[in-house]
């Protein structure tokens, strides 16, 4: 049984572009989250995503927006690229009000942007 | 404004001994913590969860204590085995039962010495 997918595992961009991360959940689940970690700090809520509408959001700028699809994937979508966006970015799934514990983190991609 | 905070960068215990990870958070809103731990290239994988309305809670060789009045928690592992080398996070969330987002400190890497 699979687990989360995430895709690409490494990423390189140049300060201005924009990128799009992809996240498959685990199969059942239909809850997703983004978060970010920056090198040497815990991971950072960035938004979730529920029957395709976004239903919480964290400290993140607008440049930061999502997606989720009918199959539950979701896309993490940064804009205007800026260095202090590199990092490393987590997708976790869970099924909706599964309970604690519940979360399922993907490996993330690693964003660098120079 | 770190919310919740893991003092100790780093921890080194002989195995078979017991490690001690310590996590404070200044959220009174937070109902329930969690523990994950996070190797190398992989996402962070759940070990251990506490409610507010407990203090204690234990699942084998893991041992999870909550002050409330102190806001402090404490992860315990006995015996330390060297596969518990890892980097620990302690995360924290209100009580909107597993649909909340986590609140994540800065984590502990803990090497276990053979």
């Amino acid at each position: 049984d699979a687990g989360v997918t995430q895709s690409p595992t490494h990423l390189i961009k140049t300060r201005g572009q924009q990128v799009t991360l992809r996240c498959s959940p685990k199969s059942g689940h239909d809850t997703v989250s983004w978060y970010q970690q920056a090198l040497g700090q815990g991971p950072q809520f960035i938004f979730q995503y529920y029957e395709e509408e976004e239903r919480q959001r964290g400290n993140f700028p607008d440049r930061f927006s999502g997606h989720q699809f009918p199959n539950y994937s979701s896309e993490l979508n940064v804009n205007a690229l800026l260095l202090g966006d590199s990092a490393l970015y987590l997708c976790a799934s869970t099924q909706d009000r599964a309970g604690w514990g519940g979360y399922t983190f993907g490996s993330g991609t690693r964003l660098t942007v120079v | 404004d770190q919310q919740v905070k893991q003092n100790s960068p780093s921890l080194s215990v002989q195995e078979g001994r017991i490690s001690i990870l310590n996590c404070d958070y200044t959220n009174s809103m937070f109902d329930y913590f969690l523990w994950y731990k996070k190797y190398p290239a992989e996402g962070p994988t759940f070990l251990i969860s506490i409610s507010s309305i407990k203090d204690k809670n234990e699942d084998g060789r893991f041992t999870v204590f909550l002050n409330k009045s102190a806001k402090h928690l404490s992860l315990h592992i006995v015996p330390s085995q060297p596969g518990d080398s890892a980097v620990y996070f302690c995360a924290a969330s209100g009580s909107n039962f597993g649909n909340e987002k986590l609140t994540f400190g800065t984590g502990t890497r803990l090497t276990i010495i053979p």
